[in-house]
C-alpha cells in the first residue's frame, strides 16, 4: 500500500514570498489533515478535510494560509505571503475515519525555512 | 483549547534500560488516545490507538496503558535499544474533531 506522499521535502524562501505544498493521501482515506510543527512544539492542526469539505480550520491563519482538497483526493496548502515565524515542518496525514479512532498515516513532511 | 501534556520533554538512557513516559489529557468527553513514534527524517508512525478506560496495548517491547477517568496514559519501553531513539507523541481526540498532539518526549538510547 502506497503511503502519504508530500512534496517538496525542503523549501527555502524569503519572507513575503509565496509557497505551496502538495499532499497525496492514501487511496480511499476520506480524512486529510495538515499539521504545522515548529521546532520544540508538538504538531498543531491547521486544517482537517473530510472528503473535499473542511471539518476544522480554526487554527489556520486565514489571512495568509489557504488550503484546498480537489475532488476529495490531493490537497495543497499555500502560504502567501510567508513570515519568518512560518518556518516549520508541514505534515500531511490521512485517515480512514473522521471520528478520531483510526490511526493517522503521515507523510515525511515539508521542511520550510523562511529567511 | 484542549491541552495535552507530555513528560518528560527529553530522556537519555543506556541500552537495556527500561523507561516510561506520561501523556496527560482532559478527562471529559474522551474518545481516543493515540501514540506515535517519530524518528528523525521519517514520518510519524502510529504505535497504538486506545479507546477504553483500562486499555493495555503491547507491540514487542513497547506497551501502553490508559486511564480515561484521571486523564493519563503511560508508554513503557522494556530493554531500550538504540533504534528506539525517537520522539514519542501522544494525541487526544474527542471524536469528530481534530487530533490534538502533545509536545512529545524525545528519547535517546546510547549503546
Amino acid at each position: 500500500e502506497a503511503g502519504v506522499a508530500q512534496s517538496p521535502r525542503y523549501k527555502i524562501i524569503e519572507k513575503r514570498q509565496s509557497v505551496a505544498f502538495w499532499c497525496n493521501p492514501i487511496s480511499g482515506h476520506a480524512t486529510l489533515y495538515w499539521y504545522q510543527q515548529i521546532l520544540g512544539q508538538g504538531p498543531k492542526l491547521l486544517i482537517q478535510f473530510q472528503n473535499n469539505g473542511v471539518v476544522d480550520d480554526s487554527q489556520l491563519p486565514k489571512d495568509r494560509f489557504s488550503a484546498e482538497r480537489l475532488k476529495g483526493v490531493d490537497s495543497t496548502l499555500k502560504i502567501q505571503p510567508a513570515k519568518l515565524e512560518d518556518s516549520a515542518v508541514y505534515l500531511c496525514a490521512s485517515s480512514s475515519a473522521i471520528q478520531g479512532r483510526a490511526e493517522a498515516f503521515f507523510g515525511q513532511g515539508t521542511r520550510l525555512t523562511v529567511v | 483549547i484542549l491541552n495535552v501534556e507530555q513528560s518528560p520533554q527529553s530522556l537519555h538512557v543506556q541500552e537495556g534500560d527500561s523507561t516510561n513516559f506520561t501523556c496527560s489529557f482532559p478527562s471529559s468527553n474522551f474518545y481516543a488516545l493515540h501514540w506515535y513514534r517519530w524518528e528523525t527524517a521519517k514520518s510519524p508512525e502510529a504505535l497504538f490507538v486506545m479507546t477504553l478506560n483500562g486499555d493495555e496495548k503491547k507491540k514487542g517491547r513497547i506497551s501502553a496503558t490508559l486511564n480515561t477517568k484521571e486523564g493519563y496514559s503511560y508508554l513503557y519501553i522494556k530493554g531500550s535499544q538504540p533504534e528506539d531513539s525517537a520522539t514519542y507523541l501522544c494525541a487526544f481526540s474527542r471524536g469528530f474533531q481534530k487530533l490534538v498532539f502533545g509536545t512529545g518526549t524525545r528519547l535517546l538510547v546510547s549503546p
